[in-house]
């Protein structure tokens, strides 16, 4: 059964970069069938996507943290991973990481993402203070 | 882009039916069926409940459905049970490789 595991350091401070890891168990992150993603949550309030990537290193962002995200794929460590430069107190929130599939539409004949996250990782929360 | 208008709490009786709606634009839910559905139970991660506007994954019950008229999403909860007090949020595919969220509706089972 697939899983997702959240790692990275729980306090960073203001002005550094946000790194978070998420290890895939149970499957392999290079199937040409899945999209991995980020999304995160700050205490209280709702739900935010961050980017989701390939395992061929494709990557999609939301244009509103675009400037200072990166996520990128080691498929040799079965993991993906989350950079975000420049951390305020805004960007405190659980981190989570989630899995994105691709469907086949014979109409097309392409594959295509229905953009939604069937398996989660726990979340892991990140706390930006000095 | 701004973030889908969902309510900010529903509720109803043991039974009953709930209906949470989503509202956008002609920009993503009106404009793509891309829209899914999570609930999120306090501390726990999101659960994928319906993708694309009406599919419903494996092992969630028949319950839970979802439809879609114009630029509103809706989820429809039929015969409440206890342990469907949660948070819900929708999502649409809003074009461009973006993907937005609502702001949430905490379902109350009074």
């Amino acid at each position: 059964q697939l899983q997702l595991q959240e790692s990275g350091p729980g306090l960073v401070k203001p002005s550094e970069t946000l790194s978070l890891t998420c290890t895939v168990s149970g499957g392999s992150i290079s199937s040409s069938n899945y999209y991995w993603g980020w999304i995160r949550q700050p205490p209280g309030k709702g739900l935010e996507w961050i980017g989701s990537i390939y395992y061929s290193g494709s990557t999609y962002y939301n244009p509103s943290l675009k400037s200072r995200v990166t996520i990128s794929v080691d498929t040799s460590k079965n993991q993906f991973s989350l950079k975000l430069n420049s951390a305020t107190a805004a960007d405190t929130a659980v981190y989570y990481c989630a899995r994105d599939w691709l469907n086949y539409d014979i109409l097309t004949g392409y594959y295509k993402l229905p953009w939604a996250f069937d398996i989660w990782g726990q979340g892991t929360m990140v706390t930006v203070s000095s | 882009q701004s973030a889908l208008t969902q309510p900010p709490s529903a509720s109803g009786s043991p039974g009953q039916s709930v209906t949470i709606s989503c509202t956008g634009t002609s920009s993503d839910v009106g404009g793509y069926n891309y829209v899914s559905w999570y609930q999120q139970h306090p501390g726990k991660a999101p659960k994928l409940m319906i993708s694309e506007v009406t599919k419903r994954p494996s092992g969630v019950p028949d319950r839970f459905s979802g439809s879609k008229s114009g630029n509103t999403a809706s989820l429809t909860v039929s015969g409440l049970q206890a342990e469907d007090e949660a948070d819900y949020y929708c999502t649409s595919y809003a074009g461009s490789n973006n993907l937005i969220f609502g702001g949430g509706t905490k379902l109350t089972v009074l």
